[in-house]
């Protein structure tokens, strides 16, 4: 089973900042089949990247994806009140599983 | 537009199974797959299984597997997930969401049912 560990735990940052998420896995990622959610209380998880650094239908393009093998960066790139949540990874490339998630607060 | 709509909360004792629904509207269901995520209160997500709709192939995680059987019925486009032998640790939210399978493979979750909260208590 691929472990997939992100980084930090948690973000703390203000609106208008950068933030830089990281999801390593603990063997290399068949074909770069990795996604990101993002996920508020209450609320399902959405798709935001699919395939490392597919934007998924409607995600503002400050979010975006990048990364190959074991190593994954999600970005946004100026945070806006809306964007405070959880961050999950998925690696769909044997069987799946998902990362721990990153909480990025205010 | 693409709606899952999922069944009610459960509250079962342990040793006790559970079935949650999923209904799809709004897209050609025998085209996609059907997985089935859960989240324990204040917890990460955990996959728990998809399933092929168009050749009903299905692929289980280990911490379910042999308790849990996931299965659809077309003429309904509904999806369904049965969880066998509750433990406490069960306890969570149950998501459905949409996927895409191919050769064997099923691929993200573009859209996600409203959740089924499943309390097994005592």
């Amino acid at each position: 089973e691929i472990v997939l560990t992100q980084s930090p735990g948690t973000l703390s940052l203000s609106p208008g900042e950068r933030a830089t998420l990281s999801c390593r896995a603990s063997q290399s990622v068949t074909s770069s089949y990795l996604a990101w959610y993002q996920q508020k209380p209450g609320q399902a998880p959405r798709l935001l990247i699919y395939g490392a650094s597919s934007r998924a239908t409607g995600i503002p393009d400050r979010f975006s994806g990048s990364g190959s093998g074991t190593d994954f960066t999600l970005t946004i790139s100026r945070l806006e009140p809306e964007d405070f949540a959880v961050y999950y990874c998925q690696q769909y490339g044997s069987s799946s599983t998902f990362g721990q998630g990153t909480k990025v607060e205010i | 537009q693409v709606q899952l709509v999922q069944s009610g909360a459960e509250v079962k004792k342990p040793g006790a199974s559970v079935n949650v629904t999923c209904k799809a509207s709004g897209f050609n269901f025998v085209t996609y797959g059907i997985a089935w995520v859960r989240q324990a209160p204040g917890q990460g997500l955990e996959w728990m299984g998809w399933l092929s709709i168009y050749n009903d192939d299905t692929n289980n995680g280990r911490k379910v597997q042999g308790r849990v059987t996931m299965t659809i019925d077309t003429s309904a486009n509904t999806a369904y997930m049965e969880l066998r032998s509750l433990r406490s640790d069960d306890t969570a939210f149950y998501y459905c969401a949409r996927t895409y399978c191919s050769g064997g493979r099923c691929y993200y979750f573009d859209y996600w049912g409203q959740g089924t909260l499943v309390t097994v208590s005592s």
